[in-house]
């Protein structure tokens, strides 16, 4: 079974400051992708980034930043320098490969975090 | 372009209305997907389809009922729903659903929020 973690339910920080997002996530499968959405008030999730289990390279991307670690099962979210644009629920998410099959991509989503960015 | 339209924005029924919700993606992808979103929770996945067959129901109920009439478009059919099902739904696009992980990024639309009286 897959279980995607998301323990933080909201945070609220200032503008400018450093936020970081947590997802911890379970599975039995050895290949299997991490993705983060974003999902702002009007409703669409908004794609932010994959990353597959063979790739444990971090990556920045403008003032988002993303933190793949196996040992630890975890895959957390930084945004540098928060703006009020930001706030939105953010969701992290798993997607297995089933081996000697098609994979229907089912996504099993974390709970979401709320992200508020204050003025 | 990574746009995927979704009609109505806002839809309200009563319980013994029809009605549909339309999805329309032109990226050339073949899986669609219906995704239902209840309020302070993740989206619950309702179908997939892959080259316009009915690949996943996800025990979902009968007063809902999917239709992929070419690559494009998806439709979600609506009959005699329930106050409960009331929620945000989503439509999705991938490239594909096979194994291949290089395919599998899914693209939303911005959903239809439905109100049953």
């Amino acid at each position: 079974a897959q279980k995607v973690t998301q323990a933080q339910t909201e945070i609220s920080v200032v503008e400018k400051e450093d936020v970081t997002l947590d997802c911890v996530y379970e599975t039995r499968d050895t290949t299997y992708y991490l993705f983060w959405y974003k999902q702002p008030p009007s409703g669409e999730l908004v794609f932010l980034i994959r990353r597959n289990s063979f790739d444990e390279q971090n990556e920045i991307s403008g003032r988002y930043s993303w933190n793949f670690q196996k040992s630890t099962s975890s895959f957390n979210f930084t945004i540098t320098a928060s703006q009020v644009v930001d706030s939105a629920v953010y969701f992290c998410a798993l997607s297995e490969a089933r081996a000697g099959g098609t994979s229907y991509g089912k996504l099993t989503f974390g709970q979401g975090t709320i992200l508020t960015v204050h003025p | 372009d990574t746009e995927v339209t979704q009609t109505p924005k806002h839809l309200v029924m009563g319980m013994t209305n029809k009605k549909s919700l339309k999805c329309e993606q032109h990226m050339g992808h073949r899986a669609m997907y219906w995704y239902k979103q209840k309020a302070k929770k993740p989206p619950e996945l309702m179908f997939v389809y892959s080259y316009e067959k009915l690949s996943i129901n996800e025990s979902v109920p009968s007063r809902f009922s999917p239709e992929c009439p070419n690559s494009s478009l998806l439709n979600l059919h609506l009959h005699a729903l329930q106050p409960e099902d009331s929620a945000l739904y989503l439509c999705a696009s991938s490239q594909g659903i096979q194994r291949k992980l290089t395919k599998n990024i899914q693209y939303f639309g911005a959903g239809t929020r439905l109100s049953v009286l």
